[in-house]
């Protein structure tokens, strides 16, 4: 089976800019988590989509959203870039017949705001 | 409040020495644990998880854990370190809703 796949891989943008990154999981798994990775603060959780509809969700701004489609794919748009919104965005899908399923990562993707 | 704490940001070792990295978590349900291992620039690769079935987990790459629940731990082992085994090692718990929660991370050399 194909593994998580996050398109683009790294990414430069400008400030006021937006951006959409892009999440296939592995084929039969329905949800899907994004999380940010940053040197300072480490792995935090941004939300998860399950069935097109959000779930669950983290302690981000409402620059931050996202969306699933019935194939199970995942967007997350960042909007009104700012610089410390560079970071690692990493997706991960799971089957999520039960809401504590195991998580399997793709490979990112970078993003750098200047 | 679900948390991990995972003690030293930095662990090295010898080639073929043990390796311990170490894992605290704090929950207020039976928790489900995980190791994720982090090579440079790739995403987060699951090493092992612990759901209750047993209480000692072996994973993948030589790598075991031990639930302690007396200790509220979940410490990451492998008897024999390796080159290709240097990364950065995650552990994690997952909440109830299936949000998983991170600790900061430990960063792990290994010498020749």
């Amino acid at each position: 089976k194909a593994g998580v796949t996050q398109t683009p891989r790294y990414l430069i943008k400008t400030r006021g800019q937006q951006v959409t990154l892009s999440c296939s999981p592995i084929s039969g798994h329905r949800s899907v988590s994004w999380y940010q990775q940053t040197p300072g603060q480490g792995l935090q959780f941004l939300f998860e989509y399950f069935s097109e509809t959000q779930r669950n969700k983290g302690n981000f701004p409402g620059r931050f959203s996202g969306r699933q489609f019935s194939n199970s794919r995942s967007e997350m748009n960042v909007s009104t870039l700012e610089l410390g919104d560079s970071a690692l965005y990493l997706c991960a899908s799971s089957l999520a017949e039960r809401r504590q399923e195991t998580q399997y990562f793709g490979p990112g993707t970078r993003l750098l705001v200047l | 409040a679900q948390s991990v704490t995972q003690l030293g940001s930095h662990v090295s070792v010898s080639e073929g020495a043990l390796v311990l990295l170490r894992c605290n978590y704090s929950s207020s349900v039976p928790p489900y644990l995980f190791w994720y291992v982090q090579y440079p620039n790739q995403g987060l690769q699951l090493l092992l998880k612990y759901t209750s079935a047993a209480t000692l987990v072996k994973g993948i790459n030589g790598f075991e854990a031990e639930f302690k629940k007396s200790e509220t731990s979940f410490h990451l082992t492998k008897p024999s370190a390796h080159m290709s085994d240097a990364a950065e090692y995650f552990c994690a718990v997952t909440l109830p809703g299936g949000k998983l929660i991170f600790g900061q991370g430990t960063e792990l050399s290994v010498k020749p």
